[in-house]
């Protein structure tokens, strides 16, 4: 059975850097194909894909956020990083990991997402 | 940018229902890569259906996916209660990216 769960801190201050941590398992990301994403979701809001890290380490971002996203695994923990820079109001969210099958181009299992908020 | 959904819909128990989702051609246009996803309140999102029409083992058959040009469709046939619920859908982009839709709220009157 895959599992994953994300922590983190709950609140960020402005031009702070996220760090959050998807924790798995149930699943390698030594298995090729397979990888983990990142997707967040202001209140009220739609889902909006940040960022994939594939069982290679390639890794793909969000055109909007690029510039401002790192994305890092450690098989080893079955752990996989986010990193977001200069976080703002707006990034106020809960942010869920996933697990990408191999060779497929969807989410089929999803952590139960945390709420980050940011503010001063 | 994000694939375009109905913001709602809504009907009947028993009834049947469809929500679009529009893309271009560097995404729904171009790959049968369209997956669809179920969201309650407070809950994380569930995977319906992925590449166009194929269900997730345990999902029910009343839930069905098909694509036309730019457009992708979720159809929920024999509406119940427990259909209420957000749905995304999302696309594979020639960017080797993902990108979602803007959402859809199902009311079951």
């Amino acid at each position: 059975q895959i599992t994953l769960k994300e922590s983190g801190p709950t609140l960020v201050k402005p031009t702070q850097t996220l760090t959050l941590t998807c924790t798995f398992s149930g699943l390698s990301l030594s298995t090729s194909g397979v990888g983990v994403g990142w997707i967040r979701q202001p209140p009220g809001k739609a889902l909006e894909w940040l960022a994939l890290i594939y069982w290679d380490d390639d890794k793909r971002y969000s055109p909007s956020l690029k510039s401002r996203l790192t994305i890092t695994k450690d098989t080893s923990k079955n752990q996989v990083v986010l990193t977001m820079t200069n976080m703002d109001p707006v990034d106020t969210a809960t942010y869920y990991c996933a697990h990408r099958p191999s060779n497929g181009w969807f989410f089929d299992y999803w952590g139960q997402g945390t709420l980050v908020t940011v503010s001063s | 940018s994000a694939l375009t959904q109905p913001a709602s819909v809504s009907g009947s128990p028993g009834q049947s229902i469809t929500i679009s989702c529009t893309g271009t051609s560097s995404d729904v246009g171009a790959y049968n890569y369209v997956s669809w996803y179920q969201q309650h309140p407070g809950k994380a999102p569930k995977l319906m259906i992925y590449e166009v029409s194929n269900r997730p083992s345990g999902v029910s058959n009343r839930f069905s996916g098909s694509k036309s040009g730019y457009t992708a469709s979720l159809t929920i046939s024999g509406l119940q209660a427990e259909d209420e619920a957000d749905y995304y859908c999302s696309s594979y982009t020639s960017s080797s990216t993902l990108v979602f839709g803007g959402g859809t709220k199902l009311t079951v009157l």
